[in-house]
């Protein structure tokens, strides 16, 4: 099945730019998704990339997807305070009713 | 829409009470799914309805859970006994077909068993 990894935690300052990456094994996702979670609340839907593109810009978020490596990234340009969060991405299951599998999640963490 | 509406947001409860979770999704989603979050396990998929019928329900831990969805506007999830390791955020989200509607969570029920 459908296995997703990202790295645990990532640390940047005010105004930097931040990547978070991801790898998945199903190349027959169709879509692939990037969520964010803030404390104490549920995931929200940031963006998506269909499977046969490589970049999807949508103002200071920039998605790329190596679907040869099946490898996934979200950054995240003039990274704000507001920013931090734990962001997830997640594969969906071709033909299966959209159920997504999530990675583990990143945890952002900006610093002024 | 008030999007997905989960309830209670908070509960706790002695081990082997029942608990009941319950979830009213976004009118006009055709699909809900119940996940869990913890820290030692991330956030997993328990179960999932399309057009109120369960299609897979292989993430349900064993027979202790159960879930249900009578109508298109109300699901609940039920664990009996609760023990201590299931506490959680139990999560509810629904979707409808495209990608920009996938998925809509709720705030999530945080589950205590003492």
């Amino acid at each position: 099945g459908e296995d997703v990894e990202q790295s645990l935690f990532l640390s940047v300052r005010e105004g930097d730019s931040s990547v978070i990456n991801c790898t998945y094994t199903d190349s027959s996702s169709t879509y692939l998704y990037w969520y964010k979670q803030e404390p104490g609340a549920g995931l929200q839907l940031l963006t998506y990339i269909f499977s046969n593109m490589d970049m999807k810009q949508d103002q200071r978020l920039t998605v790329l997807l190596n679907k040869k490596d099946k490898h996934l990234s979200l950054r995240i340009a003039d990274t704000q305070t507001g920013d931090s969060a734990i962001y997830f991405c997640a594969g969906e299951i071709y033909n299966q009713g959209g159920k997504l599998i999530f990675g583990q999640g990143t945890e952002l963490s900006v610093k002024p | 829409d008030a999007g997905v509406i989960q309830s209670p947001r908070h509960e706790v409860t002695e081990m082997g009470q029942e608990v009941t979770l319950r979830c009213k999704p976004i009118s006009g989603h055709n699909s809900l799914f119940w996940y869990r979050q913890t820290m030692m396990r991330g956030l997993e998929l328990l179960i999932y309805f399309n057009n109120n019928v369960p299609i897979d329900d292989s993430g349900m831990p064993e027979d202790r859970f159960s879930a249900k969805m009578p109508n298109a506007s109300f699901s609940t999830l039920k664990i009996q006994p609760s023990e201590p390791r299931d506490s959680a955020v139990y999560f509810c989200a629904s979707s409808f077909g495209r990608a920009e509607e996938k998925l809509f969570f709720g705030s999530g029920t945080q589950l205590s068993v003492l």
